[in-house]
């Protein structure tokens, strides 16, 4: 199976950074990567599919990049509701698999 | 409004059996997969299994098959997972989610990916 990989595991950040988060497959998944957002408490939310397409209703300051297997999620601004989890997922197997998640805290 | 309702939390002993369910609402039940993701306490996120609805085909990820059967009813837009015998490692939250099918004209091939989630059953296996 494809393993996922994100860097770093936790990262302390201040309103109005800018934060990257990277995620590394094994092997080549072109670019069927998706990243969610995960808040204490709560169900995982679908930010960006196919790598760099952000899902309906999910701010602009949140953008991915990256094919192959090199990926990057990026929050241009963050603000005091981006404090969570951040997991990516490659789905280009029906074998789907998670980076073991990057934690954004306050600074 | 689409959504996928999980139902309520368990409390079972070793040795239980169990089956948690997760129905769809506000779209075709039998057009989108259903995943099934496991979540222990403090830890990420675990691709477990998934069914398409409208023929009841699933796959496993290594880790769970034959530790739990996913199945689904397709006239009553509902999803199950279940375990026949608990252990206290599956305490944990579980999640069902759906996925969304991609077409990529390059490969001619579909792509899916989990675009909504329920909220999460949590599974607590205690003696």
């Amino acid at each position: 199976d494809i393993q996922m990989t994100q860097s770093p595991s936790t990262l302390s950040a201040s309103v109005g950074d800018r934060v990257t988060i990277t995620c590394r497959a094994s092997q080549s998944i072109s670019s069927w990567l998706a990243w969610y957002q995960q808040k204490p408490g709560k169900a995982p939310k679908l930010l960006i599919y196919k790598a760099s397409s952000l899902e309906s209703g999910v701010p602009s300051r949140f953008s991915g990049s990256g094919s192959g297997t090199e990926f990057t999620l990026t929050i241009s601004s963050l603000q005091p509701d981006d404090f969570a989890t951040y997991y990516c997922q490659q789905y280009n197997s029906s074998d789907w698999t998670f980076g073991q998640g990057t934690k954004v805290e306050i600074k | 409004e689409v959504q996928l309702v999980q139902s309520g939390a368990e409390v079972k002993k070793p040795g239980e059996s169990l089956r948690i369910s997760c129905k769809g609402s506000g779209y075709s039940f039998t057009s989108y997969w259903i995943s099934w993701v496991r979540q222990m306490p403090g830890k990420g996120l675990e691709w477990m299994g998934r069914i398409d609805p409208s023929d009841s085909y699933t796959n496993y990820s290594p880790s769970f098959q034959g530790h739990v059967t996913i199945s689904a009813d397709k006239s009553i837009s509902t999803a199950y997972l279940q375990w026949s015998s608990l252990k206290a490692s599956d305490t944990a939250m579980y999640y069902c989610a759906r996925h969304r099918r991609h077409y990529d004209i390059l490969t001619w091939g579909y792509y899916y990916y989990m675009d909504v989630w329920g909220k999460g059953t949590t599974v607590t296996v205690s003696s």
